[in-house]
């Protein structure tokens, strides 16, 4: 029930085109949704966050869709670039001040120009 | 500019040696910091809660006795690996609040 599921393991996406990336989770308790992106030898780094009463975040070239019904959330990147050629980690927070994240496995994504 | 800093970035040691790192947020008091443990081409996973001021708590399977960790003041924590070995070698990340990862700390134990 702490487990969040992530998929694909990896993508490889055409410069320009939308790169995404799914997460699925149990525990209804989870009170906070953030995506991380990490390069090789670097620590993640947050890049978007969503918490379960909206459906929708964007920032940017980055989208969180959250269903909260169906307990996934995932994240689209438009206009995919080679620079975003990466590691991406979903996480949940539980809902308690303090508390640490479950994250995902990991999506290894690879834009080609 | 990074706001959790630690060092070293990179540290190599001999098997039975002890290594400690540290792990400093630098715009902000941190009562709870984390430390994670990720190997290659997976996730991060929870080692231990690190609280200011009070004894950490360790994940299921971590040995507390090998990971030391001490969070005397409201900035910095560290995690000092006792009597290392090869398979401690992985990379070693912290966290201030789930906004703010450190850059990691890359340990090699030969």
């Amino acid at each position: 029930q702490q487990q969040v599921k992530q998929s694909p393991q990896s993508l490889i996406v055409q410069k320009g085109g939308i790169s995404i990336i799914n997460c699925a989770y149990e525990n209804t308790a989870f009170d906070y949704f953030p995506w991380y992106q990490q390069f090789p030898g670097k620590g993640p780094a947050l890049l978007i966050a969503i918490r379960p009463d909206v459906s929708e975040k964007k920032e940017g070239r980055f989208t969180i869709s959250f269903n909260k019904s169906a307990k996934q959330f995932s994240l689209h990147i438009m206009d995919s670039q080679p620079g975003d050629s990466a590691t991406y980690f979903c996480a949940a927070r539980l809902s308690q001040a303090g508390t640490a994240l479950i994250f995902g496995k990991g999506t290894t994504l690879s834009v080609s120009s | 500019g990074a706001v959790v800093s630690q060092h070293p970035s990179w540290v190599i040691c001999k098997s039975g040696t002890s290594v400690k790192i540290e792990c400093r947020s630098l715009d902000f008091q941190a009562t709870t910091m984390f430390w994670y443990r990720q190997f290659p081409k997976q996730s991060l996973m929870l080692m231990a809660t690190s609280n200011e001021g009070s004894k950490a708590t360790y994940e299921q399977g971590v040995e507390k006795d090998k990971f030391l960790i001490n969070h005397a003041s409201l900035t910095l924590s560290t995690l000092t690996v006792t009597s290392a070995h090869p398979e401690d070698s992985s990379f070693y990340i912290c966290s201030a609040t789930w906004r703010f990862f450190g850059p990691g700390t890359r340990l090699t134990v030969l």
